[in-house]
Formats: structure tokens, sequence, C-alpha cells
């Protein structure tokens, strides 16, 4: 059965700390997307990545990272140097592509960053 | 930039009555979901809407919940007999094609008393 797991419930980081949001999933298929979105306390997702599952490459975005290991059915997100404004609702979800899917989004329970100055 | 849009941002019904969410999906996008969020929890998927019918429902769109794309942009969620426990966030989203990234609207706030 397909699942996400982000067993961290609430981060606080000091300002200019780095952060790292866990994200572990389960699925049989071997074609599948991940993807990362934010909910800043306004209450919109905002998407900030997508992964398929053929590439492990990891992706850096300016102080986001994204670190994708099929061995550990992980994708974790860190933050480098993070800010006030990185305080958020993260949520990792997965969405499977076999034939016929509708590739619906399964996230997780999110994690809440709280970044204090 | 193209983006989703959803009406009202906010609702409060009483319960027993019936609610319409609207979506305006962008523009070139061919698949349409929604989702729901209760309070502190986790998103939830709906339903997946493709070539004017459902592609899949979760076991929360029971007969209370119909989704409708009446005219060529507007898409909408209609709950017929709302119940305290449909109040939550209810996000639309909508991509290009099915595996493509689901870009989301900023959500109605639903509050049933």
């Amino acid at each position: 059965a397909q699942k996400v797991t982000q067993a961290q419930t609430e981060i606080s980081v000091v300002e200019k700390e780095d952060v790292t949001l866990d994200c572990v999933y389960e699925t049989r298929d071997t074609t599948y997307y991940l993807f990362w979105y934010k909910q800043p306390p306004s209450g919109e997702l905002v998407f900030l990545i997508r992964r398929n599952s053929f590439d492990e490459q990891n992706e850096i975005s300016g102080r986001y990272s994204w670190n994708f290991q099929k061995s550990t059915s992980s994708f974790n997100f860190t933050i480098t140097a993070s800010q006030v404004v990185d305080s958020a609702v993260y949520f990792c979800a997965l969405s499977e592509a076999e034939i016929y899917s509708s590739y619906k989004l399964i996230f997780g329970s999110g994690t809440r960053l709280l970044v204090r100055p | 930039e193209p983006e989703v849009t959803q009406t009202p941002s906010h609702q409060v019904t009483q319960m027993g009555q019936e609610v319409i969410l609207r979506c305006v999906p962008i523009s070139n996008h061919l698949y349409f979901y929604w989702y729901r969020q209760i309070l502190g929890q986790k998103v939830e998927f709906l339903v997946s809407f493709y070539n004017n019918e459902i592609s899949e429902k979760s076991e929360i769109f029971d007969d209370q919940f119909s989704v409708e794309r009446p005219d060529g942009s507007n898409f909408t969620l209609k709950i017929r007999s709302t119940k305290l426990e449909d109040s939550a966030m209810y996000f639309c989203a909508s991509s290009e094609i099915a595996r493509e990234t689901q870009y989301f609207g900023p959500g109605t706030r639903l509050l049933v008393l």
C-alpha cells in the first residue's frame, strides 16, 4: 500500500541554522513521483519540487536541497541558513504512476517548521 | 503566471444545507482534483476528474459529494447535506497531464455549524 511518513511533527530552529525534514515513503510501484509542498500560515499549498523514481540525482535550488535515496525509500529536504519566512508546514507527497492511475497525491502528515529570529 | 482560483475563500453553513465550492483550474490543464484538510491534519484526496468523468474517488467521497464541470472553465464540488465533520479546508488542484505537477488553489475554508 502507498504511504508517506513524516516522523518529525514539529521542528524549531534559530535563524541561520540548517534544518533537514525527513520523508519516508512506501509504494509497490517502480514508477512514481515524489513532491514537497509548503503550507505557510496563510494556508495555501505551494509546490516546491517534483522528482520521478528514475531520477535519483540530488537537487539544489538556492537554499533548498533535496536528497532522494531509493535504497532507503527516503526523500529528505534540507533548508540551509534558515530564515523566519521559512516557517511553515511542509508536506511530502507521493503519486503512483500505474496504468490508469489518477496520479492522486498521497500526503504525509506534515512537519511544522518554526524558525525563530 | 497562471494560477488556480477558488471561491468562496470562506463559507459558513448550517448542518444539512447544501454547499457548492467553485474552482477555476489553470486554463490548459486537463486533470482536476479535490482534496480536503481537516484543521491541523494531513491533506486527503477526495476525487480526480478527467474528460468529464470521475477517474478515481476516495472512500471519503460518498454519495453526499458530487463534482461537475458545468462549463469550460469551472470545476465544482457539491456537498448535498453537510455534516459537522465536513468542516475543513477544501483544495482544488489541476495538472496539465496526469503525471505532471498538481497546482493547488488557495482553498475554501468550510465551517459547518
